[in-house]
């Protein structure tokens, strides 16, 4: 079993809509939680990051996190046709190592 | 904001010739870098973590005799592929973070084809 479980999609939805991308994972250890976003051949690029269980908010976008579901969702509204790219959940525990999620492909249809 | 270059963006190499990509903070001193392997539509892998000064720490199943890392000073890191093979093309990525802080800023890669 992998350390954290992303479905790849790939996810397609209209313009505006709500969009909700999930993560889940099997480390106790894990406290900090991250939302990362990659354009194609291009490296990640810092999203949303959190500290422990609940909710933050950054414009258009929410993640949340459940560490009793061991469960991490990003919310993004009013989705653009340049939030098109693959999100990348990724975790850390104590040390600085980052374990990533396999990535979920989204395109937003204008 | 923090910024992290990357150099070259991509390249081609023969098999058997060596590459190395560099790595650079720009705008901070960065006293971990990671180095990250990723295949078409797949996720991140950790190769190794280095620390400026020592030695770097791989990840188990990455050859150390063939990925080479020298993190010589806070704003730099190299990585070099040696004796490169057409199965190590791929897309590398760096990232850079200072002491105890979670790694934020990424380089935006190095496609490597080895024909």
């Amino acid at each position: 079993q992998k350390e954290v479980e992303q479905d790849p999609g790939p996810l397609s939805v209209p313009e505006g809509a709500i969009v909700s991308l999930n993560c889940t994972y099997s480390n106790s250890a894990f406290q900090y939680f991250m939302w990362y976003r990659q354009y194609s051949r291009k490296g990640p690029e810092l999203l949303m990051y959190t500290y422990s269980s609940g909710n933050k908010e950054d414009g258009r976008f929410t993640a949340q996190v459940d560490k009793s579901s061991k469960y991490i969702s990003l919310f993004i509204r009013d989705s653009q046709p340049s939030d098109s790219a693959t999100y990348l959940c990724a975790m850390k525990g104590g040390n600085e190592k980052l374990t990533f999620g396999t990535g979920t492909r989204l395109t937003i249809i204008p | 904001g923090a910024v992290v270059s990357q150099h070259p963006s991509w390249v081609i190499c023969k098999s058997g010739t060596s590459v190395k990509i560099e790595c650079r903070s720009l705008d901070f001193q960065a006293t971990t870098m990671f180095w990250y392997r990723q295949f078409p539509k797949q996720s991140l892998m950790l190769m190794a973590t280095s620390n400026e000064g020592s030695k770097a720490t791989y990840e188990q199943g990455v050859e150390k005799d063939k990925f080479l890392i020298n993190h010589a000073s806070l704003t730099l890191s190299t990585l070099t592929v040696t004796s490169a093979h057409p199965e190590d093309s791929s897309f590398y990525i760096c990232s850079a973070s200072r002491t105890g802080e979670v790694p934020l800023h990424f380089g935006n890669g190095t496609r490597l084809t080895v024909t």
